[in-house]
């Protein structure tokens, strides 16, 4: 069973909608959750992070984490084209990451 | 801002050599790590350093071995490349062990194994 998976995409949606990203994670007792956004021929860039203890807003980003299904969510609110990239979900002290998915957002 | 350099952004080598890739890091953090990029397979933990002469088996160590010699500066070493390691090669830096710090990552060396 793999630490974390996430649906690869592509998941395309157009301007100013919201794009909804998960990430599912294996071990019950993880603490803590990173979201980095990763620009073609890029590294990844941290976006946000949460701990257990509950979800979190910034700006047009919000990670919110379901805790008894084991998800963790990345909503992007009024997308936008510059949004397009593939994003990555790291648990595990960040040992392990996701395979990433990929947003496009849709002009 | 962290600077987290690595050496060569694009490198080509032969099957059978043995390939040095160099990280360095502006910020004092303790923490250091490879990971390894491929389509379909995300990002895999290679090494990682807790402190200097430190070093940690990743999820996929096999072929690799590491080197840190200084804090700043931490190398992962193919020991003799085989086609199955070519990739794009990432490094990155933190503050803190457990992992509930943000990671600062390098521009990434994609690597060709000829």
């Amino acid at each position: 069973q793999k630490e974390v998976e996430q649906n690869s995409g592509p998941l395309s949606v157009p301007e100013g909608a919201i794009a909804s990203l998960n990430c599912t994670y294996s071990d019950r007792g993880s603490q803590s959750f990173f979201w980095y956004r990763q620009y073609s021929g890029k590294s990844p860039e941290l976006i946000m992070f949460i701990y257990s203890n509950g979800d979190k807003e910034d700006g047009r980003f919000t990670a919110q984490l379901n805790k008894a299904s084991q998800y963790v969510s990345l909503l992007i609110r009024d997308s936008q084209p510059s949004d397009s990239a593939t994003y990555l979900c790291a648990v595990k002290g960040q040992f392990y990451f996701g395979t990433g998915t990929s947003l496009t957002v849709i002009p | 801002d962290v600077k987290v350099t690595q050496s060569s952004r694009y490198l080509v080598k032969r099957t059978g050599e043995k390939v040095f890739l160099e990280c360095v890091q502006d910020m004092d953090h303790e923490n250091m790590f490879w990971y390894r990029q491929d389509p379909g397979l995300g990002l895999r933990l290679i090494y990682f350093s807790y402190d200097v002469k430190m070093k940690e088996k990743g999820d996929i160590p096999e072929g690799y071995s590491v080197s840190r010699e200084k804090k700043e500066r931490f190398s992962l070493i193919l020991e003799s490349a085989s086609t199955n390691q070519t990739s794009m090669y990432l490094c990155a830096s933190r503050t803190d062990a457990l992992g509930v710090q943000p990671q600062h990552f390098g521009d990434g060396t994609r690597l060709s194994i000829l």
